[in-house]
C-alpha cells in the first residue's frame, strides 16, 4: 500500500465552524506534513510531524492546529478560518522526515471557507 | 532564505514537440527533486539528483543537475497528451525543508 489517504476530498465551511481533515498512511512511514496550495502555485509547507512530534510549524496561524495520534494518522483541526484560507491542503508522508526523502502526497481536501 | 526560481511559467507545446523547465536556486543545494501535479491532482514525486553534473533519464523524461548544483533542467521529447500538468522543482538546502519552484505549467495540443 503506497498510498495517503485524505478525507473529506471537498469541505465547505463557514468562518465559524470548527472541521478537521483527516490523513493516513500504512507505509509505516515515520514523518508526516500538512501543506496548503492555492490555485496555480506550489504547495507552501504548513507543519511537519517526525515520529509523531511537532518538529516544524512555519509560523501558521493558531486557527490551524494539527494533530498526530499515532504514526499512521494525522489531523488539522480548524476553527474561526477565514476566506482566504480558502485552498487544496495537501497531506504528505515520508519514510524518517530527512530533508532528501521523497514525498508521498495525498489527493488532497479542497476546503472553501465562507 | 533559500529561493527557488523555475522558469517558464508556462509552456503551450504541439504534440511531438520537445519541452524544457528549468530551475535555479539563489544558494547551493545538497539535492533537487522534481515532482508533476496533473490538472486535478496532487504532486507525485518523479526523481531526485544528488550529484554535482548528474544525469537522469526516465523514459522521454532527461533530468540535469548543474555542476554548481545551483541549477536544474526536466527536458521531455516529444511530447504527449499525458505529459500535461505542472512540472515544480523542489531544492533542498542542508537541513532544512523542501522548497518549492513555482512551477511550469505545460498543455500539449493534439
Amino acid at each position: 500500500d503506497t498510498e495517503v489517504t485524505q478525507t473529506p476530498k471537498h469541505l465547505v465551511m463557514g468562518m465559524t465552524n470548527k472541521k478537521s481533515l483527516k490523513c493516513e498512511q500504512h507505509m509505516g512511514h515515520r514523518a508526516m506534513y500538512w501543506y496548503k496550495q492555492k490555485a496555480k502555485k506550489p504547495p507552501e509547507l504548513m507543519f511537519v510531524y517526525s515520529y509523531e512530534k511537532l518538529s516544524i510549524n512555519e509560523s501558521v496561524p493558531s486557527r490551524f492546529s494539527p494533530e498526530c495520534p499515532n504514526s499512521s494518522l494525522l489531523n488539522l483541526h480548524l476553527h474561526a478560518l477565514q476566506p482566504e484560507d480558502s485552498a487544496l491542503y495537501l497531506c504528505a508522508s515520508s519514510r524518517y522526515g530527512a530533508t532528501n526523502e521523497k514525498l508521498f502526497f495525498g489527493s488532497g481536501t479542497q476546503l472553501s471557507v465562507l | 532564505g533559500q529561493q527557488v526560481m523555475q522558469i517558464p511559467q508556462y509552456q503551450h507545446v504541439q504534440e511531438g514537440e520537445d519541452f524544457t523547465t528549468y530551475c535555479n536556486s539563489s544558494t547551493t543545494l545538497s539535492n533537487i527533486q522534481w515532482y508533476k501535479q496533473r490538472p486535478g491532482g496532487h504532486p507525485v514525486f518523479l526523481i531526485q539528483l544528488v550529484k554535482s553534473g548528474e544525469v537522469k533519464k526516465q523514459k522521454r523524461l532527461t533530468f540535469q543537475f548543474g555542476e554548481a548544483k545551483k541549477n536544474s533542467s526536466l527536458h521531455i521529447t516529444a511530447t504527449q497528451t499525458t505529459d500535461v500538468g505542472t512540472y515544480f522543482c523542489a531544492g533542498i538546502s542542508g537541513n532544512t525543508p523542501l522548497v518549492f519552484g513555482k512551477g511550469t505549467r505545460l498543455s500539449v495540443i493534439a
